[in-house]
C-alpha cells in the first residue's frame, strides 16, 4: 500500500497567484515527520518545510505552508504568491515512528508544478 | 550550512565496467548517509542506508553486491556501481543527516548515470 500518495501528477498556477500541492500519507505510527522537497529540472533536491506529528500549529516558511490534517491524514503544501521559479517537481516524504535516530525517508510520486506568466 | 556535494554530476559509460559516486557533506559531519535512485519522471527509492564505519543497510531488492557502499569517514561515503548494465542508467542522489534531533535529510546534487 502506499505510504504517501500524491494525486495530482501536475499543476498549473499563474505567476503570484497561490496554489496548493495535496498530500495524503498512510501511518499507524503516533509518532512520524511530513517533508516537502522540491526538485528542479537540475535534479537536486532542495528541503522546503517540515511538520512534526505533535506539532499543533502547521508549519510556516516564508512563503510555503504546511496545512496538517492529521485527522485526515494530510500534509497539503501551500505556496503563496507564486513565482516562476517554483516551476519544479515537488515530493512528500514522510519518516515513520519516532525520531530515535536516522531513519529513511518515504517519499511520493511528485506533483510537477508549472507557473506562468 | 548543511551543503552535500556529489561527483560526478554525470557519467557516461560502457557496459560491464564499475562507475565510483562520491558523496560528501561539506559542512558538517554525518555518521550517516543515505543513497536514492531515481528513475525519469519517478519517485525516489532508497536503495540503502550508509554508516560510518560499518555496513550499510540495504534496502529489500538492492543487491549489495551490484551496488557497494563504503562510509570510510564522517564526511564521505561512496556508491559503486560494478560491472554497470544499461539497466543501472538512472539518477542516483545522497543524502545526510546533521544529527540525531535535526531530522531533515539534505540532498546532494545528484548523478546521472548512462551505460551504454
Amino acid at each position: 500500500a502506499q505510504k504517501i500518495t500524491q494525486t495530482q501528477p501536475g499543476m498549473f498556477v499563474q505567476e503570484k497567484e497561490a496554489v496548493t500541492l495535496d498530500c495524503t500519507y498512510d501511518t499507524s505510527d503516533q509518532s512520524y515527520g511530513l517533508f516537502w522537497y522540491k526538485q528542479p529540472s537540475s535534479g537536486e533536491m532542495i528541503f522546503l518545510i517540515y511538520q512534526g506529528s505533535y506539532d499543533e500549529q502547521n508549519a510556516t516558511e516564508g512563503r510555503y505552508s504546511l496545512n496538517f490534517q492529521k485527522a485526515r491524514k494530510s500534509a497539503n503544501l501551500v505556496i503563496s504568491a507564486s513565482q516562476l521559479g517554483d516551476s519544479a517537481m515537488y515530493f512528500c516524504a514522510m519518516r515513520e515512528g519516532p525520531n530515535t535516530g536516522f531513519q529513511k525517508l518515504v517519499f511520493g510520486t511528485g506533483t510537477r508544478l508549472l507557473v506562468s506568466p | 550550512g548543511a551543503v552535500v556535494s556529489q561527483h560526478p554530476s554525470w557519467v557516461i559509460c560502457k557496459s560491464g565496467t564499475s562507475v565510483k559516486i562520491e558523496c560528501r557533506s561539506l559542512d558538517f559531519q554525518a555518521t550517516t548517509m543515505f543513497w536514492y535512485r531515481q528513475f525519469p519522471k519517478q519517485s525516489l527509492m532508497l536503495m540503502a542506508t550508509s554508516n560510518e564505519g560499518s555496513k550499510a543497510t540495504y534496502e529489500q531488492g538492492v543487491e549489495k553486491d551490484k551496488f557497494l557502499i563504503n562510509h570510510a569517514s564522517l564526511t564521505l561515503s561512496t556508491l559503486t556501481v560494478t560491472s554497470a548494465h544499461p539497466e543501472d542508467s538512472s539518477f542516483y542522489i545522497c543524502s545526510a543527516q546533521i544529527d540525531r534531533e535535526e531530522e531533515t535529510q539534505y540532498f546532494g546534487p545528484g548523478t546521472r548515470l548512462l551505460v551504454l
